[in-house]
């Protein structure tokens, strides 16, 4: 079974940091590019960050460009989300996606997310 | 970049036909492939239509995508309405510079 498990979220001060990790199973994880996607409970999604599956490509939202770095360890099947200077409007929950072996595929297996708090 | 501009809601009675639509604000619709998820509360996105009309494994044929260049929007259109169906949908497309989602529209199915 294809799956994807976030993990890391948690409450955090504004400033501060946190890293989020998602771990992968059920597919051949580095043939295909992964992604980052947020979303404030009750609102719309807001992609936040795509690494392709080399890592040669890797694109952010002006958002979070500069605060956020995405990795992945092909070895241990695991994306990550390092996430600096926090602040009140990244507060959200977090999905890592699965995508193609092209960076412009559909998003198509989406994990559980984890939640992050930023809040003094 | 580009917005992705969809109706905050639409609403149908089971058995009919809605179509949600998706309008790129520039640039050329037809230019990069849409992609559609629906999203059930309390769950995760699922990918219902991928590269404008494309259904992944599972997905009903009563799910549907297409592309109009003349508005230069997307549409997804789903026939014999389930109250299943009732979920938020998001299109979404891309640059070379970042992944655009739609607002989203929440179908109701009355």
């Amino acid at each position: 079974e294809v799956q994807l498990v976030e993990s890391g979220g948690g409450l955090v001060q504004p400033g501060r940091s946190l890293r989020l990790s998602c771990a992968a199973s059920g597919f051949t994880f580095d043939d295909y590019a992964m992604h980052w996607v947020r979303q404030v409970p009750g609102k719309g999604l807001e992609w936040v960050s795509s690494i392709s599956w080399n890592s040669a490509t890797i694109l952010y939202a002006d958002s979070v460009r500069g605060r956020f770095t995405v990795s992945r360890d092909n070895a241990k099947n695991s994306l990550y989300l390092q996430m600096n200077s926090l602040r009140v409007d990244d507060m959200a929950l977090y999905y890592c996606a699965k995508g193609g072996a092209s960076q412009y595929d559909a998003f198509d297996v989406w994990g559980q997310g984890t939640i992050v708090t930023v809040s003094s | 970049n580009f917005m992705l501009i969809q109706p905050h809601s639409v609403s149908e009675s089971p058995g009919k036909t809605v179509t949600i639509s998706c309008t790129r604000s520039s640039g050329r619709i037809a230019s990069n492939y849409v992609h559609w998820y629906q999203q059930r509360p309390g769950s995760s996105p699922k990918n219902v239509i991928y590269e404008d009309n494309k259904r992944p494994s599972g997905v009903p044929d009563r799910f549907s995508g297409s592309i109009d260049s003349s508005s230069n929007s997307a549409s997804l259109t789903i026939s014999g309405l389930k109250p299943d169906d009732e979920a938020d949908y998001f299109c979404q497309s891309y640059d070379a510079s970042a992944r655009v989602f739609g607002g989203g529209t929440k179908l109701t199915v009355l």
